[in-house]
C-alpha cells in the first residue's frame, strides 16, 4: 500500500521561527496536498501540487508556502510561525489507480 | 462559506445498531465524494467513495448513498461496532484527484 511519511509526529517551535514540515510518498504520485485539522473546523486545505515545481493555493494559504522540488517530496513552510498556526498538519498523496487520497500520520505542531 | 457541511458534530449509537452520518454540499460541480475515518493522533484513512453517476456504493458494513438533487449524502454503518468510534469526515471534489473539500467531521461513539 501507499506510504506517506511525515518527518515529525510532534514539533514545538517558538513564535517567529521558520518551520519546515516534510512529507514524502513512495508511489510516484503526482498530486500531493497539505491540510490542517483544528477542532470544530475539520480539515482545511492549505496548498496542493499537481507536479514537480507546481503549486496551487488552497483555502487558507496565508502564512504558508510550499516546495515541490522532487515528485516524492512536498514540503510545507511556515515563514514566521505564529501561535494561531498551532495545529495538526496532514499531508496527503493521491493514487490515481484506485482514486484514493492517502494521508500521513500527521504532525502536531505547537507554536509557543 | 462552507461547501461541505456535516451538521451533526457528534452521534452516539449502541453496538449492533445502524449508524447514519449525514453530509450536505452546496457546490453542484462536485461529482466525487468520499468518507474518511480518523482516530486521535492518526491521519485520516479512506473509507468509501462514490461518484455522481451512482446513487449507492457498498463495501462490507459501509454503504454510502448519494442524492444529487438534494445535494446530500449519507454513510450507513451496519452493524455498528465499538471499533467504529472515530471522527468521520465527508469530502467532495469536482474531479477525482483534485483538491478535496472536507466537512468539519462527526464524532461517532459506539457503546457496547
Amino acid at each position: 500500500d501507499v506510504k506517506v511519511t511525515q518527518s515529525s509526529r510532534y514539533l514545538v517551535k517558538r513564535t517567529g521561527e521558520k518551520v519546515f514540515l516534510e512529507c514524502v510518498q513512495d508511489m510516484d504520485h503526482e498530486n500531493m496536498f497539505w491540510y490542517r485539522q483544528d477542532p470544530g473546523l475539520g480539515l482545511r486545505l492549505i496548498y496542493f501540487s499537481y507536479d514537480v515545481k507546481m503549486k496551487e493555493k488552497g483555502d487558507i494559504p496565508e502564512g504558508y508556502s510550499v516546495s515541490r522540488e522532487k515528485k516524492e517530496r512536498f514540503s510545507l513552510i511556515l515563514e514566521s510561525a505564529s501561535t494561531n498556526q498551532t495545529s495538526m498538519y496532514l499531508c496527503a498523496s493521491f493514487n490515481p489507480t484506485n482514486e484514493k487520497l492517502f494521508f500521513g500520520s500527521g504532525t502536531q505542531l505547537s507554536v509557543l | 462559506d462552507q461547501q461541505v457541511k456535516q451538521n451533526s458534530p457528534s452521534l452516539s449509537v449502541q453496538e449492533g445498531r445502524i449508524s447514519i452520518l449525514n453530509c450536505d454540499y452546496t457546490n453542484s460541480m462536485f461529482d466525487y465524494f468520499l468518507w474518511y475515518k480518523k482516530y486521535p493522533a492518526e491521519g485520516p484513512t479512506f473509507l468509501i467513495s462514490i461518484s455522481s453517476i451512482k446513487d449507492k456504493n457498498e463495501d462490507g458494513r459501509f454503504t454510502v448513498f448519494l442524492n444529487k438533487s438534494a445535494k446530500h449524502l449519507s454513510l450507513h454503518i451496519v452493524p455498528s461496532q465499538p471499533g467504529d468510534s472515530a471522527v468521520y469526515f465527508c469530502a467532495a471534489s469536482n474531479q477525482a484527484g483534485t483538491a478535496l473539500i472536507f466537512g468539519k467531521g462527526t464524532t461517532l461513539s459506539v457503546s457496547s
